[in-house]
């Protein structure tokens, strides 16, 4: 069964640091997604992909996130310089817009700890 | 208020009880309705869509009230391997073509032997 990837697993960081994550999504599904899960809490959407182009990014705090997806297939979030509150649970999701009803497949998320 | 609203639990029950999860969620324009299930720091996964006829799978009979704008999942006989959290999904059109999955906090299940 296809999955979509994502690394690192975890990662620890201080504060002030940079820190990268990247995803692989499911071969053939045009649309991508990147969430944040604090613990507790659904995951909330920060940015969405419709191949190479950026639909949605309007939770995206962009004065320290930034998100690309350059060839429309595998992507790479950022954040710098990361802060305490961003230590969550990210998590990538793609979907085939082929028909309705735009179910997104989950991969395995990155944990992030800000110390 | 938030979009989609659950009650977080948790729900301790023991195993073979039926449970029932309930969500209501507050713009008219979603458009598809889902459960997932998370287990433990591991990522979401669709466990079924809820269509307004109301659908089956196995165990699991979701519902849909568009006019209430309210979702339920039944749980019949439990398992000790359904405890997890349920999290109310829906998806919203909105700008065009593009759509959105806006989750709820989830609900915590907990089945005991």
């Amino acid at each position: 069964e296809a999955e979509v990837a994502q690394s690192p697993r975890y990662k620890i960081t201080e504060k002030s640091q940079a820190v990268a994550f990247w995803c692989d999504p499911i071969s053939g599904h045009a649309t991508l997604y990147w969430y944040r899960q604090i613990l507790g809490q659904g995951p909330e959407l920060l940015v969405q992909f419709q191949d190479e182009s950026v639909v949605d990014d309007s939770q995206l705090p962009k004065d320290r996130f930034s998100a690309e997806r350059l060839k429309g297939v595998d992507s790479t979030l950022k954040i710098q310089p990361a802060e305490l509150g961003d230590s969550a649970m990210y998590l990538c999701a793609s979907s085939s817009t082929a028909q309705p009803p735009y179910e997104q497949y989950f991969g395995p998320g990155t944990r992030l700890t800000v110390t | 208020r938030k979009e989609v609203e659950q009650d977080p639990g948790p729900f301790n029950v023991p195993e073979g009880a039926t449970v029932a999860f309930n969500c209501t969620y507050s713009n008219s324009a979603s458009q598809s309705f889902f459960w997932y299930r998370q287990d433990c720091r591991k990522e979401p996964k669709l466990l079924m869509s809820v269509y307004s006829s109301g659908n089956e799978d196995g165990r699991f009979t979701a519902q849909l009230n568009r006019a209430s704008q309210y979702i339920s999942l039944l749980i019949r006989d439990s398992k000790l391997s359904d405890s997890a959290t349920y999290l109310c999904v829906v998806n919203r059109r909105y700008g065009g073509a593009t759509n959105k999955l806006i989750f709820g906090t989830g609900t915590l299940l907990a089945v005991q032997p």
